[in-house]
């Protein structure tokens, strides 16, 4: 099992809909989660940071934590086809590493 | 906005060759990291650093070797250059808790 698992994708959303990316996480013990956006051919980008039980709203961005049920989301919304990308879920481990999902590539089609 | 400098974009080199991947940071980080990319098998840590001399073997060290002489430079080393080793090879550097990743802007290394 990876530490940290994402939805396969590939996710195709319309033009200004919410788009919903999910994570989640095997180590009780990871403390911070972060996403982050990636365009083909760039390295990732961090976008959101979260810490704590319940909602980061960042612009359209909202990140949601659920560390009971080691559940980590983005929520994009009124998404625009510049969205497109794959986005990466993390979870901070030990020593200021961190573990990555493989990607969910995320398609906006106007 | 801290700034990540990886010297090279994209590397050719051939079987058996020593190869230095260098990555510069300009935000004083204590923590460093290299990180190689595969389709399929997203981003695995190959070894990172906490301070200067220190480093740490991360999943997949095997192969590679990493210098840390100073506290914004930290190199990555292929001993003996190997075609499995083809990837694009990330550096990042952070604060020292809690904070996400600055990443460079990657070296896609081909090995023939």
């Amino acid at each position: 099992q990876k530490e940290v698992e994402q939805n396969s994708g590939p996710l195709s959303v319309p033009e200004g809909a919410i788009a919903s990316l999910n994570c989640t996480y095997s180590d009780r013990g990871s403390q911070s989660f972060f996403w982050y956006r990636q365009y083909s051919g760039k390295s990732p980008e961090l976008i959101m940071s979260i810490y704590s039980n319940g909602d980061k709203e960042d612009g359209r961005f909202t990140a949601q934590l659920n560390k009971a049920s080691q559940y980590v989301s983005l929520l994009i919304r009124d998404s625009q086809p510049s969205d497109s990308a794959t986005y990466l879920c993390a979870a901070g481990l030990s020593a200021g590493k961190s573990t990555f999902g493989d990607g969910t590539t995320l398609t906006v089609k106007p | 906005d801290v700034k990540v400098t990886q010297s090279s974009r994209y590397l050719v080199k051939r079987t058996g060759e020593k190869v230095f991947l260098e990555c510069v940071q300009d935000m004083d980080h204590e923590n460093m990291f290299w990180y190689r990319q595969d389709p399929g098998l997203g981003l695995r840590l190959i070894y990172f650093s906490y301070d200067v001399k220190m480093k740490e073997k991360g999943d997949i060290p095997e192969g590679y070797s990493v210098s840390r002489e100073k506290k914004e430079r930290f190199s990555l080393i292929l001993e003996s250059a190997s075609t499995n080793q083809t990837s694009m090879y990330l550096c990042a550097s952070r604060p020292p808790t809690g904070h996400g990743y600055t990443f460079g802007s990657g070296t896609r290394l081909t090995v023939v």
